[in-house]
C-alpha cells in the first residue's frame, strides 16, 4: 500500500459525457501528479499540481482540468468524452518537487468509455 | 530530457539475481537515476534511485557507473512477484517545466519457476 488513495476503482460512462476522478495524496506530500495509461500510448503524464498550484503540463487535452485542494487532495475532471480516453488513470504523489523525491502511485481509476 | 535505452524483456530464474541495464549515454550531471516497476494491473511501483554513489534498499540495489552513461538495477533474488515491467527514468534535480516521469518502455522481466 503505496498510501495514495483514487477513487472511483472503476467508471463507467458514455461518450460525451463528464466524470471527476479523486486523488488523496500520502500524507505530507505536497506535489501531486496525474498520468493517463493507455495500452496504445503507455503511461502519460498529464499534470502536476504542487501545494495547491499548477506545477507542470503533460499531454493533457483542453477537455480535461484538474486542481489541487487546501486539504491536498486532487481531482482530475475529465468532459466531452470521448472512446479513446477510456484508460487508467494514475495519480502519484511526492514530497516534493525536485528529481531527489519519489513518486508514489495509487492504484488507478480504470475508466470506460462506452 | 536525456533519454534511456533498456532491452526490451529479460527473463531469469526463481531465487536467482537478476541485472537489469539501462543506459543512459546524455545524461547531465544532475539527473537522478529512477528506477519504477510495474507489476500487471497495479499501479506503478517505487524501486529506488541515485545520483552518483550505489544504492540499497530493501526491494534493490542500484549500481551506477563511474562516468553515469549507464546504471544496473540488481534484485538480489528473483521471486515471481517481482515479474514486472521495469523503468529506468532520469529526473533533473532543478527543472523549470516540473519533474513528471518520462516512461517509456521499460524492460519486461519474466521470472520462471
Amino acid at each position: 500500500d503505496s498510501g495514495v488513495t483514487q477513487t472511483p476503482k472503476h467508471l463507467i460512462t458514455a461518450t460525451g459525457q463528464r466524470v471527476t476522478l479523486r486523488c488523496s495524496p500520502r500524507s505530507g506530500d505536497l506535489s501531486v501528479y496525474w498520468y493517463q495509461q493507455s495500452l496504445d500510448q503507455g503511461l502519460q503524464f498529464l499534470i502536476q499540481y504542487y501545494n495547491g498550484e499548477e506545477r507542470a503540463k503533460g499531454n493533457i487535452l483542453e477537455r480535461f482540468s484538474a486542481q489541487q485542494f487546501p486539504d491536498l487532495h486532487s481531482e482530475l475532471n475529465l468532459s466531452s468524452l470521448e472512446l479513446g480516453d477510456s484508460a487508467l488513470y494514475f495519480c502519484a504523489s511526492s514530497v516534493g518537487w525536485e528529481g531527489a523525491y519519489e513518486q508514489y502511485f495509487g492504484p488507478g481509476t480504470r475508466l470506460t468509455v462506452t | 530530457d536525456a533519454k534511456t535505452t533498456q532491452p526490451n524483456s529479460m527473463e531469469s530464474n526463481e531465487e536467482e539475481p537478476v541485472h537489469l541495464p539501462c543506459n543512459h549515454s546524455t545524461i547531465s550531471g544532475t539527473d537522478y537515476i529512477h528506477w519504477y516497476r510495474q507489476l500487471p494491473s497495479q499501479g506503478p511501483e517505487y524501486v529506488i534511485h541515485g545520483l552518483t554513489s550505489n544504492v540499497n534498499n530493501r526491494m534493490a540495489s542500484l549500481a551506477i557507473a563511474e562516468d553515469r552513461k549507464s546504471s544496473t538495477l540488481i534484485l538480489h533474488r528473483a521471486t515471481l512477484r517481482d515479474a514486472a515491467v521495469y523503468y529506468c527514468i532520469l529526473r533533473p534535480s532543478n527543472s523549470n517545466s516540473g519533474y513528471a516521469l518520462n516512461f517509456g518502455k521499460g524492460t519486461s522481466l519474466l521470472v520462471t519457476p
